[in-house]
């Protein structure tokens, strides 16, 4: 299956936009990209998802690169509650495929 | 409320003792998973089900069993545990169509003395 890469840790400040990238050169045209949070002592959560274009929700935005091989995840104002590890995941609706989490990237933000 | 439930939230038992996790969603999911998380080494996946009676193993399979019954439950078994089996423990589910979102428990916390 398909896997991403995505930077261990990234600091931001306070109230500034911050772009997560995260490169999955090897999807498949049926690959969605989606994009999780964990903050510390809970279970991950769902932050947006996208196929080909680029979306946006309350939480974020997700560009996606026209050939699909990365794609960024922008928090428009980054807060202390921010703080959080971020994966990129692809999910496939191919009945075979399972989904593998990435080492995720680690979001510092400062005050 | 839309949710998927984990049951114990915390466990502490000793080597061999058989014991389940539970897990249980209400969203009518076709699929369901179970992850380990271990500080350094992120989530891994240890089983997943695409449907009732159809699991198939994840990364690290090896001293797990699961079973998918009904459409809503898919409980995680240790038949025999083993120290190296401490770690934290999510349980997700989502509909099959790559478009929709996973929805995680509150994780289990393992300990096996």
């Amino acid at each position: 299956d398909a896997k991403t890469t995505q930077p261990n840790s990234m600091e931001s400040n306070e109230e500034e936009p911050v772009h997560l990238p995260c490169n999955h050169s090897t999807i498949s045209g049926t690959d969605y990209i989606h994009w999780y949070r964990q903050l510390p002592s809970q279970g991950p959560e769902y932050v947006i998802h996208g196929l080909t274009s680029n979306v946006n929700n309350r939480m974020a935005s997700l560009a996606i690169a026209e050939d699909r091989k990365s794609s960024t995840l922008i928090l428009h104002r980054a807060t202390l509650r921010d703080a959080a590890v971020y994966y990129c995941i692809l999910k496939d609706n191919n009945a075979g495929n399972m989904l593998t989490f990435g080492g995720g990237t680690r979001l510092m933000v400062k005050p | 409320e839309a949710q998927v439930t984990q049951n114990p939230r915390y466990l502490i038992t000793v080597t061999g003792k058989k014991l389940t996790v539970t897990c249980s969603q209400n969203m009518n999911h076709e699929y369901m998973s179970w992850y380990r998380q271990d500080p350094g080494l992120g989530l891994r996946q240890i089983y997943y089900s695409m449907n009732v009676e159809v699991t198939d193993k994840g990364d690290v399979p090896e001293g797990y069993k699961v079973s998918r019954k009904e459409k809503r439950n898919f409980p995680l078994i240790l038949e025999s545990p083993s120290p190296n089996q401490t770690s934290l423990y999510f349980c997700a589910s989502s509909f099959l169509v790559g478009g929709s979102p996973l929805h995680f428990g509150n994780g289990t916390r393992l300990t096996v003395t």
